[in-house]
């Protein structure tokens, strides 16, 4: 069954750092660009950031920009997050997220442009 | 940034009945680009449309999207029990950010 794992999430003090993971399984990782999506409490669904399948590209949302990266690892099959300077905005629940393909790779039809795969997800609570 | 605004911001309906949701951009965005998200309480939000109006793998035919430019639609047919939930439309447009609507909430009358 194709998977997404997350993990890492806790409580965190204001200008403190967490690190994210999420481990992929029964899938190509390599072959799909990934993203980050965040839920804080009681509220809708943001886009955080996302990766290209061999990593090379990265792209965040301005609220995020200078603070938190993203990458990840190939063989491992893993997906990382690491958030710095965490606000108590940054409070949420936090999804792995899977494109349908590799939107970076130089070739995406539109059947690519899709969040198909999603982790259940991973509470980072930042507050003294 | 293209903003994405859902309405309504809830719907009360009964099972059996049929409804239609909105989601308008603030610029227009490739049919594409544009997909929507049934989220239940506790769980991580599932694909239900991509490309506006294609069906993702096992998803009922009484889900159906349409849509064009600044002005997108699900429809649901016939609501099962299981389909009351957030529903929520988001669009890739030709560069990130990345953006979702705020969510219609659907539940029982």
């Amino acid at each position: 069954e194709v998977q997404l794992v997350e993990s890492g999430g806790g409580l965190v003090k204001p200008g403190g750092s967490l690190r994210l993971s999420c481990v992929a399984s029964e899938f190509s990782f390599s072959s799909y660009s990934m993203n980050w999506v965040r839920q804080a409490p009681g509220k809708g669904l943001e886009w955080v950031s996302a990766i290209s399948g061999s990593g090379i590209y990265m792209y965040y949302a301005d609220s995020v920009k200078g603070r938190f990266t993203i990458s990840r690892d190939n063989p491992k099959n893993s997906l990382y997050l690491q958030m710095n300077s965490l606000r108590a905005e940054d409070t949420a629940v936090y999804y792995c997220v899977r494109d349908r393909g590799d939107l970076y790779s130089g070739y995406a039809p539109s059947y690519y442009y899709a969040l198909d795969v999603w982790g259940q997800g991973t509470t980072v609570t930042v507050s003294s | 940034e293209i903003v994405l605004t859902q309405s309504p911001g809830t719907l009360s309906l009964s099972p059996g009945e049929t409804v239609t949701l909105s989601c308008r951009a603030s610029q227009s965005v490739s049919s594409s680009y544009l997909g929507w998200y049934q989220q239940k309480p506790g769980q991580a939000p599932r694909l239900l449309i991509f490309g506006a109006s294609s069906r993702a793998t096992g998803i009922p035919d009484r889900f159906s999207g349409s849509g064009s430019g600044t002005s997108f639609t699900l429809t649901i047919g016939r609501l099962e029990p299981e389909d009351f939930a957030v529903y929520y439309c988001h669009q890739y447009g030709t560069s990130p950010p990345y953006t979702f609507g705020q969510g219609t909430k659907l539940e029982i009358k």
